[in-house]
């Protein structure tokens, strides 16, 4: 069984500044991909960034980016100059090959003026 | 590319009828999944269609169904509603092919049961 875990309910974070959520992903697999996706309040779930398990770097989408920790199954998302536009709900999710996708909790990502 | 479409957007019921939810998956994409998101949660995975069959399922009640036509849209059906079924359904396609490149969601069908 895969679980995800979000421990952050609420984050918030300055206009220009850095904030990273955590993620930690379990599976006993040892090939599969980790997403973050972004919900705004439209309710369509945005495709943020991916991470390929079997890849040792760390995936990097513009101001969006991730650090793997396999070891330790951490999956944190960075969001670097943060804008106002980046306030939404965002969940960690974890997928095996043609499975189906295992969603975290969430984290509330407010973003101050 | 069109993306997915869901049909209703927003939908009341009562207790105990049945319910039938719309998808058009993203052109090009063969897979479709559905997924109840509860208020305040994350979404949780009730079943995948593949070639028009169900390729793996959550644990969701046989009440819950779904179908997947040959040009890949697909529908969702729940039937003798409960007040508990009431959340945000979420479509997503993808191409089966190309795993792990990520889902295109729907902006969903928010269904709530009076």
């Amino acid at each position: 069984a895969q679980t995800v875990t979000q421990s952050q309910p609420e984050m918030s974070v300055q206009e220009a500044e850095t904030v990273t959520l955590s993620c930690t992903y379990d599976t006993s697999e040892s090939d599969y991909y980790l997403f973050w996706y972004k919900q705004p309040p439209s309710r369509q779930m945005i495709l943020v960034i991916r991470q390929e398990a079997y890849k040792q770097q760390n995936a990097t989408e513009n101001r969006f980016s991730v650090n793997f920790q396999k070891a330790a199954k951490s999956f944190s998302l960075k969001i670097s100059d943060s804008q106002l536009g980046d306030a939404a709900m965002y969940f960690c999710a974890g997928e095996q090959y043609g499975n189906k996708l295992v969603f975290g909790a969430g984290t509330i990502l407010r973003v101050k003026s | 590319e069109t993306g997915v479409t869901q049909s209703p957007t927003h939908l009341i019921k009562t207790r105990g009828q049945q319910v039938t939810l719309r998808c058009s998956s993203q052109s090009g994409h063969n897979t479709v999944s559905w997924y109840q998101q509860a208020l305040g949660q994350g979404p949780q995975f009730i079943f995948q269609y593949y070639r028009e069959e169900e390729n793996g399922r959550g644990n969701f009640p046989p009440r819950f169904s779904g179908l997947q036509f040959p040009n890949y849209s697909s529908e969702l059906n729940v039937n003798a509603l409960e007040l508990d079924d009431s959340a945000l359904y979420l479509c997503a396609s993808s191409m089966r092919e190309a795993s792990g490149y990520g889902y295109t969601f729907g902006s969903g069908t928010r269904l709530t049961v009076v």
